[in-house]
């Protein structure tokens, strides 16, 4: 069936450093990717997305990128500063014209300062 | 302010005793859905609703019913919950633009 495999499920970077987070999806009809932050105590919030006609997508030191014949998608933050510690989610809408999202497991980021 | 709004946000309960959980929404979305989310698996979707009076079967609705009456509200009811429902469970709602909005979350113990 459906699946998105997200790693690593915890990552510790350093303040100022980058961090990667990576996703994989099955269904190749996928086409909208989005990014969830989830703080302590609250509910996932998105943060960036990326649809399946664009291979790159930036918003300050958010970027996401696709490669759609690996099906794979990534999250990268540069500049990590301590706020940014939290647990991502990524996410896979499975076919057009309906909202089923497909989550990935999670990674919990920590940022050290 | 676009908002989501879970009740209650903890819970603790005892096996076989019915609960409800509310969920209301102002923005007058058509898509409202529950998600429960726990350690290692992420987010699996409960149920889902399309609009009033039509609601649906998501990944893991064994145990739990849903009631789309008005557009605003959807509840999401254990009518006797079990321990293996000891979760946290997120609202949520989808926009034109297809970003999915969630509630703060209920965190629910069934002892």
């Amino acid at each position: 069936g459906e699946n998105v495999e997200q790693h690593p499920s915890t990552l510790s970077v350093q303040e100022g450093d980058s961090a990667v987070i990576k996703c994989t999806y099955s269904d190749s009809a996928s086409n909208y990717f989005p990014w969830y932050k989830q703080e302590l105590g609250k509910g996932p919030q998105l943060i960036i997305d990326i649809r399946s006609n664009v291979g790159e997508k930036k918003d300050q030191r958010i970027a996401v990128t696709l490669n759609k014949t690996a099906k794979h998608f990534s999250l990268h933050i540069t500049e990590t500063q301590p706020e940014d510690s939290a647990v991502y989610f990524c996410a896979a809408r499975v076919t057009s014209g309906t909202y089923k999202y497909i989550f990935g497991t999670g990674t919990r980021l920590k940022v050290l300062a | 302010e676009a908002q989501v709004t879970q009740n209650p946000r903890y819970l603790i309960t005892v096996t076989g005793k019915k609960l409800t959980v509310t969920c209301s929404q102002n923005m007058n979305h058509e898509y409202m859905s529950w998600y429960r989310q726990d350690p290692g698996l992420g987010l699996r979707q409960i149920y889902y609703s399309m609009n009033v009076e039509v609601t649906d079967k998501g990944d893991v609705p064994e145990g739990y019913k849903v009631s789309r009456k008005e557009k605003r509200n959807f509840p999401l009811i254990l009518e006797s919950p079990s321990p293996n429902q000891t979760s946290l469970y997120f609202c949520a709602t989808v926009s034109g633009a297809n970003v999915l909005t969630f509630g703060a979350g209920s965190r629910l113990t069934v002892l």
